[in-house]
């Protein structure tokens, strides 16, 4: 019963591939979210995702795009992988409008993506 | 551009021992802030959650404060324990739904 889960949990690719990485919510929350958590440990937002719409897109390359089927799944396509994409990959996930919405956000357990 | 500073950057404490630590954010229009535990290896644990208008939030051994005015924010941890040991972060959210979180401070509890 996990709120919040992504497949894979490991992904080790070449450069120049094409790569995807899978997020779920059982939580019937209609918000969701790609961060990025570097070398350092910093965690930064990338993508934000209302009812299937993109909300926020920070500065990302393009090589990134995001695609929401439904409200409770986010995936992250990721092309022409570069070395400075290995990072870790965590979606979130909120309720943002209505009397349930409390703006707390849940995470997933990462992804942690290698590219050699 | 919100920044979120957390100080110290890493703190070692014998089991046992009260402990504070210090999330400072340069925005004061924030909508809520959030702190989260997360183990090597692994994803976040939202641990409390205080709305701009409350001043602290508590549950169990942790209670968090927030000044929003001051642009701070502390988590205390009271009788800390080995299970404790993790790198604990600070998110504030200005404006709508995302979070800019801070770099963390990792805590080791010693038996």
């Amino acid at each position: 019963d996990t709120a919040v889960s992504q497949t894979p949990k490991y992904l080790v690719t070449q450069m120049g591939n094409d790569k995807s990485i899978k997020c779920e919510q059982n939580l019937g929350h209609d918000t969701m979210y790609w961060y990025k958590q570097d070398s350092k440990k910093f965690l930064k937002i990338m993508f934000s995702y209302n009812n299937k719409e993109l909300i926020i897109n920070e500065t990302v390359p393009n090589r990134f795009s995001p695609k929401s089927p439904d409200k409770a799944h986010l995936n992250l396509h990721i092309n022409s992988l570069e070395l400075g994409d290995s990072a870790v990959y965590f979606c979130a996930s909120s309720q943002e409008a209505g009397l349930g919405g409390s703006y707390e956000q849940y995470f997933g357990p990462g992804t942690r993506l290698t590219v050699t | 551009k919100q920044e979120v500073t957390q100080i110290p950057a890493a703190l070692s404490v014998p089991e046992g021992e009260n402990l504070v630590l210090n999330c400072s954010f340069t925005d004061s229009a924030i909508y809520n802030l959030q702190w989260f535990r997360q183990d090597p290896g692994k994803g976040l644990t939202s641990l409390l959650l205080i709305q701009s208008s409350q001043r602290e939030q508590t549950s169990g051994r942790l209670n968090a404060s927030l000044d929003k005015s001051s642009g701070r924010s502390t988590l205390y941890i009271a009788a800390s324990q080995p299970g404790d040991s993790a790198t604990y972060l600070c998110a504030v959210r200005l404006g709508y739904s995302t979070l800019t979180f801070g770099k963390g401070t990792m805590l080791l509890v010693s038996p």
